[in-house]
Parts: structure tokens; sequence; C-alpha cells
């Protein structure tokens, strides 16, 4: 099955500086990745998302690469703010979504005021 | 649009006792819903996938005799956790893949068992 490893497990960066997270996934039948941003208690939240026919998608301070042949993607916050603190965990599945979901081990992101 | 709603979202019960967690999609037909458990500080792990009018599928390592999944309807999926133990305190939540034109998944909002 899939496995999905996702580095750092932790990270703290100060207040405008950027983060970055990257992940690997081992089935290269995988081509849908979704990124989340999880708070304490709370449901994941899709923060972006990029399919296997695209090498980088971008929305406003958040960005995500990929690379099929390495099988890895990576997400990219510029700017962080106070407010981005909050785990992160990437995923990897199938386009549509119905065979399940594999994520990463998530990241626990601290932006420094 | 996709929303799932997840009920109890908090839940406190004694050893020995079950627990019924409920996902009702609302605005949409969930054909699949995956059911995760999350310990503190950890990923969500992958427990079943349960497919309406059908038998849910287990991963390996969950007891399906203790954790009892149906999806009778369309716009129904039901976990029940059986003869709870402190062990099984964890957060529970349910996701459903969105449905055309969409992609990815929605996830319910999560449901604390706390077993005592």
């Amino acid at each position: 099955g899939e496995n999905v490893e996702q580095h750092p497990s932790t990270l703290s960066v100060q207040e405008g500086d950027s983060a970055v997270i990257k992940c690997t996934y081992s089935d290269s039948a995988s081509n849908y990745f979704p990124w989340y941003k999880q708070e304490l208690g709370k449901r994941p939240q899709l923060i972006i998302d990029i399919r296997s026919n695209v090498g980088e998608k971008k929305d406003q301070r958040i960005a995500v690469t990929l690379n099929k042949t390495a099988k890895h993607f990576s997400l990219h916050i510029t700017e962080t703010q106070p407010e981005d603190s909050a785990v992160y965990f990437c995923a990897a599945s199938n386009e549509r979504g119905y065979q399940k979901v594999t994520f990463g081990i998530g990241t626990k992101l601290q932006v420094i005021p | 649009g996709a929303v799932v709603s997840q009920h109890p979202s908090r839940v406190i019960c004694k050893s020995g006792t079950s627990v019924k967690i409920e996902c009702r999609s609302l605005d949409f037909q969930a054909t699949t819903m995956f059911w995760y458990r999350q310990f503190p500080k950890q990923s969500l792990m992958l427990m079943a996938t349960s497919n309406e009018g059908s038998k849910a599928t287990y991963e390996q390592g969950v007891e399906k005799d203790k954790f009892l999944i149906n999806h009778a309807s369309l716009t129904l999926s039901t976990l029940t956790v059986t003869s709870a133990h402190p062990e099984d305190s964890s957060f529970y939540i349910c996701s459903a893949p969105r449905p055309n034109p969409y992609y990815g998944y929605t996830f319910g909002s999560g449901t604390r068992l706390t077993v005592v």
C-alpha cells in the first residue's frame, strides 16, 4: 500500500519568514495530493491540493510543488503569520478520493511573533 | 457544499458500554465513508472504509467486532464502539469523498471519546 513520509515533525519560524514541509510517497498510482491544516480538536481543513498533471500550484501565500519522478511534494508558506500555527498534514490518494487516502505523520508549525 | 455532519462532538462513557457515532452527508450522497482515529499529537489513522449497502473494509489491526460500521443509506454512516475501554479514548473523525465536480474529501467535525 501507499506510504507517506512527512518531515519535519515540528517547525518553528519567525513571523514573516517562510516555512517548508516536505513529503514523499511510495505508490506511483497516487495522483492527488492534498494538504490539510488542523487546529487542536478540530477537523482537518483543506488548504491546497495538487494533481499529478501539474508541477506547482499557488494560492496567495501558499504553494505546493510536486515531483512525480522523485515521488515527493512540498508545501511552502511565505510571509508566515501567527495564525498559521497549526498541524499540517500531507496526504496521497487517487484522483477522486474513492480509494483510501494515506496521511503523513503531521508537522506542528509554530510561528513566533 | 459537500458538508458532513458528525455527532456527538464529545462523549464520555463508562468502560464496557457502547457508543455510537453518526456521520451524515447533508447536501450530497456519500457512497463511501472513511473512518479515522487520531490519538493526541498523532496523525489520522484509517480504521475502515464503508460503502453504502455493503460490508465495511477494515484496516489491518482494527477489530471489526469492536468497531461496528453501518452504512445503510447514502447519507448516513455510523461507527459503534462496543465494550469501550479507556484505551479506546481518542478523536474519531469521518470523511467522505467530495462529489463531482470536486476533488478531495470533506471531513466531519470529529468526536472526542473519553472512556472512564
